[in-house]
């Protein structure tokens, strides 16, 4: 089945305890993205990879990092997270001029 | 600066009863219009992808239309199971970036 899985779907982490959230797709898509969504402020993309090695700023980078080193995988990472970073996060691929196949999110809660 | 806005906010129709929802878009050259759904705790799940004005599609209740300016999601004869928030976004010429609307929270009564 074609998809797009990330874990964990759920997560609780104190402040400041570096965090990896994982995104892999079986699509064999070139590009790859993360959102966040937030209430009242929608889905808002935090950052991009438009193939291995190839990466950029999407809307709200700050305090996230992520890696491109295989086509499917496309690590999220929070080095140092903050309370602001409580969120709904979702990872997307697609392929050229198609639309984006979205994981099933992973909520976490920074306190 | 790409801009989506939907209206309305929320939704109440009962079963059968026929509606449309709005999607109003600015962007500097449209590359695509998405149509998503998604359900409570959920990733979106793609509905529609239109690229031009005069474009339609269908699918099953479900038909999106697109103007140069917005962009509706007209629900025919829905079913409880419709009920969701339906999202909207662009894309535009150049860009991998998705601007998303707010989206519409629709809720059929049976």
């Amino acid at each position: 089945e074609a998809q797009v899985t990330q874990n964990p779907r759920y997560l609780i982490t104190v402040t400041g305890k570096k965090l990896t959230v994982t995104c892999s797709q079986n699509m064999n898509h070139e590009y790859m993205s993360w959102y966040r969504q937030d209430p009242g402020l929608g889905l808002r993309q935090i950052y991009y990879s438009m193939n291995v090695e190839v990466t950029d700023k999407g809307d709200v980078p700050e305090g996230y990092k992520v890696s491109r080193k295989e086509k499917r995988n496309f690590p999220l990472i929070l080095e140092s997270p903050s309370p602001n970073q409580t969120s709904l996060y979702f990872c997307a691929s697609s392929s050229t001029g198609r639309g984006y196949t979205f994981g099933s999110g992973t909520r976490l809660t920074v306190v | 600066e790409d801009q989506v806005t939907q209206s309305p906010e929320a939704l109440r129709l009962q079963e059968g009863e026929s509606s449309s929802l709005n999607c109003s878009y600015t962007v500097s050259g449209l590359r695509g219009l998405f149509w998503y759904r998604q359900d409570p705790g959920k990733g979106p799940e793609f509905l529609f992808t239109l690229y031009s004005a005069g474009e339609e599609k269908e699918k099953e209740r479900l038909k999106a239309t697109l103007t140069k300016k917005e962009s509706f999601l007209h629900i025919t004869a829905p079913k409880p199971e419709d009920s969701a928030t339906y999202l909207c976004a662009v894309q535009a010429k150049g860009a991998q970036k998705l601007v998303f609307g707010q989206g519409t929270r629709l809720t059929i009564n049976p």
